[in-house]
């Protein structure tokens, strides 16, 4: 069974930009959430989607933005780019149903370099 | 809010030592809770949970109780190997939810 899939695993962008960044999730998975991971605040929430829906977003500015597709293929883009947005980008996706299982399965991430 | 915390790394242990990385959280009701572990190069998975008070949860040599009183959840494991080197994560979530709130990771690194 493949796992999830991120692309671009690695990309530079300079001050000003945007990014759009790819998910694909494990077959049959309804749920995709996506995370940011830096040395200092450890894994940071940032939205989950269920059936094209977003269910939850977390803290962050509306620069941040995503959106799943009927394939349940998710994508995140993150517009203006700022030097904090350098991190590394965490797909998860889980296992069908409304209710939380509670295990998340994670792609190997995009990172995100902004100069 | 909720929140997790966990001790700073690095660690550094040699083979066979015993571990404990500690991690205590804040949260409302009863929320169910996780360590994810990072190897080298891969992504994160899960090590091991607990969905209610003083439940343990095991795996690979591993083990955390889910402590109410303490609002604790800290892993252990009684002899560590090389293999064991990687970045541990607690984690929190509500079975109704859908947002895992992490700590900022702990580093293990054993060595031979």
């Amino acid at each position: 069974k493949a796992g999830v899939t991120q692309t671009p695993r690695y990309l530079i962008k300079t001050r000003g930009q945007q990014v759009t960044l790819s998910c694909s999730p494990i077959s049959g998975h309804r749920s995709v959430s996506w995370y940011q991971q830096t040395p200092g605040q450890g894994l940071q929430f940032l939205f989950e989607y269920f059936s094209e829906t977003q269910r939850n977003k977390g803290n962050f500015p509306g620069r941040f933005s995503g959106r799943q597709f009927s394939n349940s293929r998710s994508e995140m883009n993150v517009s203006t780019l700022e030097l904090g947005d350098s991190a590394l980008y965490l797909c998860a996706s889980s296992s069908p149903g409304l209710r939380n299982t509670g295990e998340l399965f994670f792609g190997e991430g995009s990172r995100l370099t902004v100069l | 809010g909720n929140s997790v915390t966990q001790m700073e790394g690095p660690v550094t242990l040699s083979e066979e030592a015993f571990l404990t990385i500690n991690c205590t959280y804040t949260a409302t009701g009863y929320p169910s809770l996780f360590w994810y572990v990072q190897y080298p190069g891969e992504g994160l998975q899960l090590l091991l949970k607990a969905t209610k008070a003083d439940d343990k949860g095991s795996n690979k040599g591993f083990e955390a109780t889910y402590r109410k009183e303490t609002t604790s959840f800290h892993l252990e494991k009684g002899s560590v190997q090389v293999s064991d080197s990687a970045v541990y994560f607690c984690a929190l979530t509500y079975p109704t939810g859908n947002q895992f709130y992490f700590g900022t990771g702990t580093s293990l690194t054993v060595i031979p």
